[in-house]
């Protein structure tokens, strides 16, 4: 059973960068199925609101990113490790939030597309302040 | 961006309550619509993807309908383990976006 585990730095310091590893065990990030592939993504919470996604990547190096956050964002995998990270600059108070990395199963077929972030890691608080 | 937009923002409800939950999009997704549940201080739990398939291990009074802008989550026969908040998302386009979230209280 697959498991994810978010690792990095609790507090950075406004204008600097958010460093943030997500550790994959049970499982090999680079598995993908006939019928399904896998990506590896990260969604953060700001404190009493919503999710927000940041951005995905497949084992290949192929991402996507909110365009909102793309200035700012870097999703890398490294097969070798079995994790992914994610690095975010120049970050302000308004970055401060809950930071979960995921895992996305996609599938598709004929006439239908399925997605789902199926496993998340438990989270892990990042607060920007000087 | 979609905007999903989900209501109401929160409700009570009791155990053995049938409550219905709904999200909108900003313009059609088709069926490409998931659904989470995020107990407090948890990760957020798939629920539904594909706008009405269960994901497995998920209780079946949880089902979801809708298609093109508007969708249901509808849980029969709340239970205690149900209060929760619970978020839509689209995965027609990218950014992914999630409805800002439903809160479900015990009344």
């Amino acid at each position: 059973q697959v498991q994810l585990q978010e690792s990095g730095p609790g507090l950075v310091k406004p204008s600097g960068t958010l460093s943030l590893t997500c550790a994959v065990s049970g499982g090999s990030i680079s598995s993908s199925t006939i019928s399904s592939s896998y990506w590896w993504s990260w969604v953060r919470q700001p404190p009493g609101k919503g999710l927000e996604w940041i951005g995905e990547i497949y084992h290949s190096g192929s991402a996507n990113y909110n365009p909102s956050l793309e200035s700012r964002v870097t999703i890398s995998v490294d097969k070798s490790k079995n994790q992914f990270s994610l690095k975010l600059s120049s970050v302000t108070a308004a970055d401060t939030a809950v930071y979960y990395c995921t895992r996305v199963f996609m599938v598709a077929g004929g006439g239908y597309y399925y997605y789902g972030m199926d496993v998340w890691g438990q989270g892990t608080t990042v607060t920007v302040s000087s | 961006a979609i905007r999903m937009t989900q209501s109401p923002s929160s409700f009570s409800a009791s155990a053995g309550d049938r409550v219905t939950i709904t999200c909108r999009a900003s313009r059609g997704i088709s069926n490409y619509l998931a659904w989470y549940q995020q107990k407090s201080g948890r990760a957020p739990k798939l629920l539904i993807y594909g706008a009405t398939t269960l994901q497995s291990g998920v209780p079946s009074r949880f089902s979801g309908s809708g298609s093109g802008t508007d969708f249901t989550l509808t849980i029969n026969y709340l239970q205690s383990e149900d209060f929760a908040t619970y978020y839509c998302q689209q995965y027609y386009d990218y950014p992914r976006t999630f409805g800002q979230g439903t809160k479900v209280e015990f009344k």
